[in-house]
């Protein structure tokens, strides 16, 4: 079993639909989790980022952490053609070397 | 990201070749780590460094790579006598060292090997 699982889809929804992208894993030690945007041939660039349990709102964008299920989720409102991307969630134990991963999800918003 | 620097953005080498792949962080940023990525593939862990320490190489295979960052110019990610295996996208990231925001790793735009 792979400490972080990401279903890599595709995910495909038409322009303005809500999007809920997800991870689960393994170690209950995580504490810190990300999520990142990856626009094809680019670097990851980080979208949120939230320590422990809870809810963490940016705009369009929220992340969600459960802890005591292990899984963590990434809600994106009102969805944009240009948030086509792949997103890759990761978590930390909380040691600079310890980050994980997932495989990425690839979503296209159509017009 | 636009702060983390990785040059080249592609490279092309012949099987048996040396590859040098550069990584300057972002000011103010003491803490280096390198990843490899394969086609539909997640991020890999190779190896997190300091300035003139290697901290963690668990994730590099042990022959053929090697890493540093030295004290002064940016880390270097080198891979001798390359192999078609080895094409892949390779990113640099960096982060503070400090506190809860060490955690946080900023990613340069990557560097495209091919091996031909």
């Amino acid at each position: 079993q792979k400490e972080v699982e990401q279903d890599p889809g595709p995910l495909s929804v038409p322009e303005g639909a809500i999007v809920s992208l997800n991870c689960t894993y393994s170690n209950s030690a995580f504490q810190y989790f990300m999520w990142y945007r990856q626009y094809s041939r680019k670097g990851p660039e980080l979208l949120m980022y939230t320590y422990s349990s809870g809810n963490k709102e940016d705009g369009r964008f929220t992340a969600q952490v459960d802890k005591s299920s292990k899984y963590i989720s990434l809600f994106i409102r009102d969805s944009q053609p240009s948030d086509s991307a792949t997103y890759l969630c990761a978590m930390s134990v909380g040691n600079n070397n310890d980050m994980r991963f997932g495989a990425g999800t690839r979503l296209t918003v159509k017009p | 990201n636009a702060g983390v620097m990785q040059n080249p953005r592609h490279l092309v080498r012949r099987r048996g070749q040396e590859a040098r792949l550069r990584c300057s962080p972002m000011k103010g940023h003491s803490h280096v780590y390198w990843y490899r990525q394969l086609p539909e593939e997640g991020l890999k862990f190779m190896v997190y460094l300091q300035k003139e320490n290697i901290i963690d190489e668990s994730g590099m295979p042990k022959e053929r790579f090697s890493a540093e960052f030295p004290k002064e110019g940016p880390s270097i990610l080198r891979i001798q006598q390359v192999v078609r295996g080895d094409s892949a996208a390779y990113f640099c990231a960096s982060s503070p060292g400090d506190s809860i925001a060490k955690n946080i790793q900023y990613f340069g735009a990557g560097t495209r090997l091919s091996v031909l």
